[in-house]
């Protein structure tokens, strides 16, 4: 157990729709990084938060957008979801330094029908 | 455009041999190092890192080996265990800005041990 929780395990959605996914980093971690895991992509770094504020993006669509909250957990916000939205979400937290081990949580299966 | 390629994207080995993924990175600048262990429904589990200051670093059961000027990191995984059969990704820490960074992952490597 990497102490990342995320939430929910499993979402079936129809295309079109919004979903939230949420995650809560590890004890004392500042840092949130969100990641899509596709057959065909890969793990694709998406956008990272460091307490509160946004400090990197990646290959995030502009349907996408995600925030920290005060108490660090951090949310990921899908609209306007197509089919090839379908895959493994994953969040990862760190303490926040630039050589700081990322620790994964269990992710997130979306499935847009 | 970015990569950090693995060179198999298989591997089996037979329990209680010795067993050895590679990975091509191609940042040079990149200075921080991470394997995953990504077993079936879960999350990429970390296994080992290292920093680019070190060539080498071990843990139980494994090692890492840096080689900077090909561009080139490979894991040992010393006598295997059928619970060692996972995907295992290498993953290269990239600064975008002061205070950014991300994960740029290999494609995987499925790792297979036999009984």
């Amino acid at each position: 157990d990497s102490g990342v929780t995320q939430t929910p395990k499993h979402l079936i959605t129809a295309t079109g729709q919004r979903v939230t996914l949420r995650c809560s980093p590890r004890s004392g971690d500042l840092s949130v990084y969100w990641y899509q895991q596709s057959l065909d992509q890969g793990l694709q770094f998406l956008i990272q938060y460091y307490n509160g504020e946004e400090r990197a993006k990646g290959n995030i669509l502009e349907r996408f957008s995600a925030q920290q909250f005060p108490d660090l957990h951090s949310e990921l916000n899908l609209s306007s979801l197509e089919l090839g939205d379908s895959a493994l979400y994953f969040c990862a937290s760190s303490v926040g330094g630039p050589q700081e081990t990322q620790y994964f949580g269990p992710g997130t299966r979306l499935l847009v029908l | 455009g970015e990569s950090v390629g693995l060179h198999l994207p298989t591997l089996s080995v037979q329990e209680g041999d010795n067993s050895i993924i590679n990975c091509a990175y191609s940042n040079s600048a990149s200075d921080y190092f991470i394997w995953y262990k990504q077993e079936s429904g879960k999350g990429p589990q970390f296994i080992i890192d290292i920093r680019s200051n070190m060539d080498k670093r071990q843990g139980q059961r494994v090692t890492v080996l840096l080689n900077k000027t090909v561009k080139h990191l490979s894991l040992q995984i010393a006598a295997t265990q059928p619970g060692d059969s996972a995907v295992y990704f290498c993953a290269e820490n990239r600064r975008i800005i002061q205070g950014a960074q991300k994960l740029v992952f290999g494609q995987g490597t499925r790792l297979t041990i036999n009984p």
